[in-house]
């Protein structure tokens, strides 16, 4: 079965650092772009992150130079570090498989997401 | 990043066909993709590319673009495609990605 379980979420207190795990299992982390979403409670949906099948990167302008995607392709899990956090960056974080075309990026595949929230 | 903007909320009687908007200067060069998502719920996609549905998505939707903006259609909305729905599209760039800001639809 195709599924992606992301763990790590919890209560961290601004400036503290946290690491999401997202687990995949039915196909290969490493040979596909993966993709971070978050949606802070009642908002709508905003793309954090993307890691290319190459290893190239790329950041919304909101967490740049804060978070980091990585993934242990030997694990086949996708991670992101996240640094100085913020009240802002409290979200449920999804991580998501990204099908991209020359023409559309498109996310087929979602984990159930976990919550991160930031207070003191 | 990729700026997409939608209608916050629209109505369908129920079997009646809505159509959903999606407006943004990426979507001249690139298709949107649509999700759907119930509350509590991780969204589902159910258009990409030109109009292409994933597997299990009813035919019942189906996806269009013209110049900047991209739609959603719904034709004979059932009670059970109510739900926030979002698009996403890759930015000018090409490499950042970004998403709408979301359309609650409600079948009366």
């Amino acid at each position: 079965e195709v599924q992606l379980v992301e763990t790590g979420g919890g209560l961290i207190q601004p400036g503290g650092s946290l690491r999401l795990s997202c687990a995949a299992s039915g196909f290969t982390v490493s040979s596909n772009y993966m993709s971070w979403v978050r949606q802070a409670p009642g908002k709508g949906l905003e793309w954090v992150s993307v890691i290319y099948s190459g290893g190239s990167t790329y950041y919304a302008d909101s967490v740049k130079g804060r978070f980091t995607i990585s993934r242990d392709n030997s694990k086949n899990t996708l991670y992101l570090q996240m640094n100085s956090l913020r009240a802002e960056d409290t979200a449920v974080y999804y991580c998501a498989r990204a099908l991209y075309s020359s023409g559309s990026a498109a996310f087929d595949i979602w984990g159930q997401g976990t919550m991160v929230t930031v207070s003191s | 990043s990729s700026e997409l903007t939608q209608d916050p909320a629209v109505s369908v009687a129920l079997g009646q066909t809505v159509r959903i908007t999606c407006q943004g200067d990426s979507l001249r060069s690139y298709y949107a993709s649509w999700y759907q998502q119930k509350p509590g719920q991780a969204p589902v996609l159910v258009i990409y590319g030109k109009n292409n549905r994933p597997s299990g998505i009813p035919d019942r939707f189906s996806g269009s673009s013209s110049g900047n903006t991209a739609s959603l259609t719904i034709t004979g909305a059932q009670a059970e495609d109510e739900a926030d729905y979002y698009c996403n599209s890759r930015d000018s760039s090409g490499n950042h990605l970004g998403f709408g800001t979301g359309t609650k639809v409600t079948v009366l």
